[in-house]
């Protein structure tokens, strides 16, 4: 199985601040790699798929590179709606998810 | 605009059997483009990947390996509407599941999601 890692687990910023999520594949998903916004009791929201592409509807100060093994999320100027837990996750081999970042308010 | 709709027991005793099932309005069960998964999430293991059925000329299934021996997931057609079915659950089932619509060609990703059943396993 591949296994995902996110890094960091919480993250505490500024409403306006630019925020990078951090996630390694434990061997290579090439570009299959998605990330979701969770809020508490609420499903998970696609953001982004195939490493970089934004999902219909997602504003544009989300962003997604990488490829391989690293991939980042990144968020310009966080909005208060933004303070969430943020997951990523492969779908190269089967599928499976990173453990989360929480991004809360400093 | 595709919703899923999930309904269920939130309660099953251990060794029995946990039965959910996903109502579809928006999209076809059927649909040549679509696949039909089920996650669930729990604070020890996280978000998982359980398993998807989708039609493409055939019914086809994949499960995780993790829950091959246990688990079963089946559309219905004329409900538009599919489900899982885990066997001899324990309380390590205890979990939030979500059913999601996915895509044939990759298990992944997932853009429509239920809201979500809470299932406890215990006696």
């Amino acid at each position: 199985d591949i296994q995902m890692t996110q890094s960091p687990s919480t993250l505490s910023a500024f409403v306006g601040d630019r925020v990078t999520i951090t996630c390694r594949a434990s061997q290579s998903v090439s570009g299959w790699l998605a990330w979701y916004q969770q809020k508490p009791g609420k499903p998970p929201k696609l953001l982004i798929y195939k490493a970089s592409s934004l999902q219909s509807g997602v504003p544009s100060r989300f962003s997604g590179s990488g490829s391989g093994t690293e991939f980042t999320l990144t968020i310009t100027s966080l909005q208060p709606d933004d303070f969430a837990t943020y997951y990523c996750q492969q779908y190269y081999s089967y599928l499976t998810f990173g453990p989360g970042t929480k991004v809360d308010i400093k | 605009q595709v919703e899923l709709q999930q309904s269920g027991p939130g309660l099953v005793k251990p060794s029995q059997t946990l039965s959910l099932t996903c109502d579809i309005s928006g999209d076809s069960v059927s649909s040549n483009s679509a696949a039909w998964n089920w996650i669930r999430q729990s604070p020890s293991r996280g978000l998982e990947w359980l398993g998807r059925t989708y039609f493409r000329s055939q019914w086809y299934n994949d499960y995780a390996a993790s829950m091959k021996s246990r688990i079963t997931i089946y559309p219905d057609i004329s409900k538009n509407q599919f489900s899982l079915q885990l066997n001899s659950v324990t309380p390590e089932d205890t979990a939030v599941y979500f059913c999601a619509r996915g895509t044939p060609s990759m298990v992944g990703p997932f853009d429509y999601w239920g809201h979500g059943t809470l299932v406890t396993v215990s006696s």
